[in-house]
């Protein structure tokens, strides 16, 4: 299964866009990016998925490097409730299993 | 669209103690997750089962974990005896294969 790094923390101003970078240079050609975040003392929460293009849905923007060695997390506007810890974790799909890293605690500062 | 349930939210046990989790997931949902979340650090998988089989067990450990899946929907799992490195949330999670996992909100288990 393929490996991911994120940065540990990030912070960005409510109201703008935020942008969380996730590299995962081993990801095998089958297997997809999902990104998940986790609220304080909740369950991780699904937010997109993607194979190869770029895919939007009412939570976020996901932007993915033309080689998939990479890609991009997007949140608009960011709100203060968007503070949480936000994982991405490639998965074939098939296997459907979801391996988690330490992923990127964004706090959204007002 | 009722979620993952999960039950109890808190439990206190001392070492060398046996306890159990339940999982009820969503209807219909065939896969079905229970993983391990040490406090600092990510969800780490533990079981995977699809309806009452299981898929993937590599991680669990299975001198003093032990987990089931009756008739393929709620699921249990148990420690015993548990030791302090037990300390964590347990977390239980559903999926229709191969879609997105939901996840309930965890068993914060602490063991003194």
């Amino acid at each position: 299964d393929a490996k991911t790094t994120q940065p540990p923390s990030m912070d960005c101003a409510e109201g703008r866009a935020a942008n969380l970078p996730c590299n995962h240079s081993t990801i095998s050609g089958n297997e997809y990016v999902y990104w998940y975040r986790q609220i304080h003392s909740q369950g991780p929460q699904y937010i997109i998925h993607g194979l190869k293009n770029n895919e939007t849905n009412e939570m976020a923007s996901l932007i993915i490097t033309e080689d998939r060695k990479s890609s991009t997390l997007i949140l608009p506007h960011a709100t203060l409730r968007d503070t949480a810890v936000y994982y991405c974790t490639p998965d074939s799909n098939t296997g459907n299993q979801f391996y988690f890293g330490t992923g990127t605690s964004l706090t959204v500062i007002p | 669209e009722a979620g993952v349930a999960q039950s109890p939210r808190y439990k206190i046990i001392e070492k060398r103690q046996s306890v159990a989790f339940w999982c009820n997931p969503i209807s219909g949902h065939a896969t079905l997750y229970w993983y391990q979340q040490i406090l600092g650090q990510g969800p780490k998988l533990l079981i995977q089962f699809q309806n009452n089989g299981v898929v993937d067990d590599s991680q669990l450990p299975k001198d003093r974990f032990s987990a089931e899946r009756l008739k393929g929907v709620d699921s249990t799992l148990k420690i015993q005896p548990a030791k302090l490195e037990d300390s964590a949330v347990y977390l239980c999670a559903s999926s229709l294969k191969p879609q997105k996992a939901f996840f309930g909100q965890g068993t914060r288990l602490t063991v003194v």
